[in-house]
C-alpha cells in the first residue's frame, strides 16, 4: 500500500514569494491533516478536512495561508506572502475516518525562507 | 489548554543499554496516549499508543505505561540498537483528532 505522498521535499524562496505544498493522502482515507513542524519543536494542527470539508483550521494564519482539498484527494498548501518564521517542515497526514484512527504521515516539505 | 512536556536530547546511549524518554502530560478527562518516532528523511510513525488508563502499549521492544496518577507515559525499551537512533515525540489527543504533540527527544545509539 503506497504511503502519503508529498511534493516538493525541500523549497527555498525569499521571503514576500509565494510557495505551494502538496499532497497525496493513502487511497481511500477521509481525513486529511497538515502539520507545521518547526525546528525543536514539535508538529502543530495547521488544518484538518474531512473529505473536501473543513474540520478545524483555528491554527492557520489565514492572512497568509491558504489550503484546498478538492474532490476529497488531493489537497494543496499555499502561502502567500512567506515570512522568514514561515521556515519549517509542513507534514501531511491521512487517516481513515476520525474518532481515533492512526494517522499516517508523509516525508514532509522543508522550506527555508530566506 | 492540554499540552505534553518531554525530556529535551539527545539521549545517548551504547547498544543494548536500557532507555527511557519521560513524558507528561496536562489535559482535562481521559486522552489518548501515543509514541510516534521519526528516522533520518523519512515521516513520523506510530510506535505504540494507550487509550485508557493503566493500559500499556508495546512494540518493537518498545513499551509506555498509562498512568494517570501522575499524568505520565515514559517510553522504555531494555536493550537499544543503533537502528533505534531516531527523534522520539510523545503526543495526546483528547475529545478531538488534533494531535498535541512534545518537542521531540532524539536518541543516539553509538555501537
Amino acid at each position: 500500500e503506497a504511503g502519503v505522498a508529498q511534493s516538493p521535499r525541500y523549497k527555498i524562496i525569499e521571503k514576500r514569494q509565494s510557495v505551494a505544498f502538496w499532497c497525496n493522502p493513502i487511497s481511500g482515507h477521509a481525513t486529511l491533516y497538515w502539520y507545521q513542524q518547526i525546528l525543536g519543536q514539535g508538529p502543530k494542527l495547521l488544518i484538518q478536512f474531512q473529505n473536501n470539508g473543513v474540520v478545524d483550521d483555528s491554527q492557520l494564519p489565514k492572512d497568509r495561508f491558504s489550503a484546498e482539498r478538492l474532490k476529497g484527494v488531493d489537497s494543496t498548501l499555499k502561502i502567500q506572502p512567506a515570512k522568514l518564521e514561515d521556515s519549517a517542515v509542513y507534514l501531511c497526514a491521512s487517516s481513515l475516518r476520525t474518532r481515533g484512527d492512526e494517522q499516517f504521515f508523509g516525508p514532509g516539505t522543508r522550506l527555508t525562507v530566506l | 489548554g492540554d499540552s505534553v512536556t518531554q525530556m529535551e536530547g539527545p539521549v545517548t546511549l551504547s547498544e543494548e543499554a536500557f532507555l527511557t524518554i519521560n513524558c507528561t502530560y496536562t489535559a482535562t478527562g481521559y486522552p489518548s496516549l501515543f509514541w510516534y518516532v521519526q528516522y533520518p528523511g523519512e515521516g513520523l510513525q506510530l510506535l505504540l499508543k494507550a487509550t485508557k488508563a493503566d493500559d500499556k502499549g508495546s512494540n518493537k521492544g518498545f513499551e509506555a505505561t498509562y498512568r494517570k496518577e501522575t499524568t505520565s507515559f515514559h517510553l522504555e525499551k531494555g536493550s537499544v540498537q543503533v537502528s533505534d537512533s531516531a527523534v522520539y515525540f510523545c503526543a495526546l489527543h483528547h475529545n478531538t483528532d488534533k494531535l498535541i504533540f512534545g518537542t521531540g527527544t532524539r536518541l543516539q545509539v553509538f555501537p
